[in-house]
């Protein structure tokens, strides 16, 4: 499994975009990019997945440089209610995710 | 189910005993996974099922910990003779199947150790 590396974490301000970026340098060909979502006191919540390019739903992009060595999510005009803690997982088996220590979100008024 | 429920939710118990800890997954879910989260880390991956079968016990940190799925719905993790260091939080998750990247996390439990 590719290992992925965050900081560890990130302050923002209400209304600012924010932007975690995850470096996996022995990302594998059939590797995909997962980011969880997790709330003290709660289990983890997917956001978004991607392969290459851009990604984009109703709450997240996605961003993938053409080498897949390292992956950005973007989170538009946060609010207090975003800070938590983020995961970026890497892997082709959807089954056995390891989740590391994550980055997290401090959005401060 | 409208989401995964776990119970207990809080759990305490003295070193040497055993626990048993559960998991009923969203009703359409194939698959199933239990996690060991300490605090302040992500969820460390223990095993998962399709329905009753179980592919990876890999992540299971040693022989007293089990899990069963006997008829491919609610799911049991059990630890025998715990110990202090197997306090933490357990969270299960169920997914549609095994190749679909989004897993429903419960609200897991946590497990004491004195």
């Amino acid at each position: 499994l590719a290992k992925t590396t965050q900081p560890i974490s990130m302050d923002s301000y209400e209304g600012q975009e924010v932007n975690i970026t995850c470096s996996h340098n022995n990302i594998a060909t059939n590797d995909y990019i997962t980011w969880y979502q997790q709330f003290p006191s709660q289990g983890p919540r997917f956001i978004i997945q991607g392969y290459k390019t851009k990604v984009t739903n109703e709450v997240a992009s996605l961003f993938i440089p053409a080498d897949r060595k390292s992956s950005t999510l973007s989170l538009p005009r946060v609010s207090l209610s975003d800070t938590a803690v983020y995961y970026c997982l890497v892997g082709d088996n959807f089954n056995k995710f390891y989740f590391g220590s994550g980055t997290k979100l401090n959005v401060k008024p | 189910g409208a989401g995964v429920s776990q119970s207990p939710r809080y759990k305490v118990t003295k070193r040497g005993q055993d626990v048993t800890l559960r998991c009923d997954p969203i009703s359409s879910h194939a698959t199933l996974y239990w996690y060991q989260q300490a605090l302040g880390q992500g969820p460390e991956f223990l095993t998962y099922f399709n329905y009753e079968a179980q592919p990876d016990k890999s992540g299971l940190p040693s022989d007293r910990f089990s899990a069963e799925r006997p008829e491919g719905s609610i799911s049991t993790l059990t630890i025998q003779r715990t110990e202090q260091r197997d306090s933490a939080m357990y969270r299960c998750a169920s997914s549609q199947g095994q190749q679909n990247n989004e897993q429903f996390f419960g609200p897991g439990t946590r497990l004491t150790v004195l």
